[in-house]
């Protein structure tokens, strides 16, 4: 049972625009909300991560934004480049049950020049 | 490179052999997590140590399944009787209580 839904599952953007990606949970004990970047043939990088207690989080191009009564949360990414091709996975976590983390299917974001 | 190793990146091996696979954690870390990724998936957890304590174990890592973490350091996975579809990215990720965890970049494995 997929905990976290991700959409859309792949995603084209042209160089400088804004790439949107969604996610939504339901389990109310998730505490822990990061994004991964992964490029093929490596594993997850960690981009920016949440914890419920704030409704946003920027850092550089990329911003969370959550919204806990929803269940919600999504990761923009500002003047998109051709570098940022790669799968974006976001994922949730409880933080007193070890931090496992429960990933979404991953979106493909194609950056055009 | 002080960041997570894993050996080897590529193992194919015939239907039913058994594989190990091993994970080097960043030395400080004393959380070790094990995932799989299948092709066009996220990752999917299948156990977490804390130091050499295995706290949590999926349903998805079954009885072919066995990984240790012998002292605290090093990790091992291993397959027994190994099936096709335990083709996948295995993934080992470490991390200090309560910060991120860092992902090595995995070891794909192939069962013809």
């Amino acid at each position: 049972q997929q905990q976290v839904k991700q959409s859309p599952q792949s995603l084209i953007v042209q160089k400088g625009g804004i790439s949107i990606i969604n996610c939504a949970y339901e389990n109310t004990a998730f505490d822990y909300f990061p994004w991964y970047q992964q490029f093929p043939g490596k594993g997850p990088a960690l981009l920016i991560a949440i914890r419920p207690d704030v409704s946003e989080k920027k850092e550089g191009r990329f911003t969370i934004s959550f919204n806990k009564s929803a269940k919600q949360f999504s990761l923009h990414i500002m003047d998109s480049q051709p570098g940022d091709s790669a799968t974006y996975f976001c994922a949730a976590s409880i933080s007193n049950s070890g931090y496992a983390l429960n990933f979404g299917k991953g979106t493909s974001l194609l950056v055009t020049p | 490179d002080t960041g997570v190793s894993q050996d080897p990146r590529h193992k194919i091996t015939k239907r039913g052999q058994n594989v190990t696979f091993r994970c080097d954690p960043i030395s400080e870390h004393n959380r070790l997590y094990w995932y799989r990724q299948t092709l066009g998936q996220g990752p999917e957890f299948l156990t977490y140590f804390q130091n050499e304590a295995q706290l949590e174990k999926s349903r998805l890592l079954s009885d072919r399944f066995s990984a240790e973490r012998p002292k605290g350091s090093f990790s091992t996975l291993e397959i027994q009787r190994t099936e096709q579809g335990d083709s996948a990215m295995y993934l080992c990720a470490s991390s200090l209580a309560r910060t991120e965890a860092f992902f090595g970049q995995g070891t794909r494995l192939t069962v013809v």
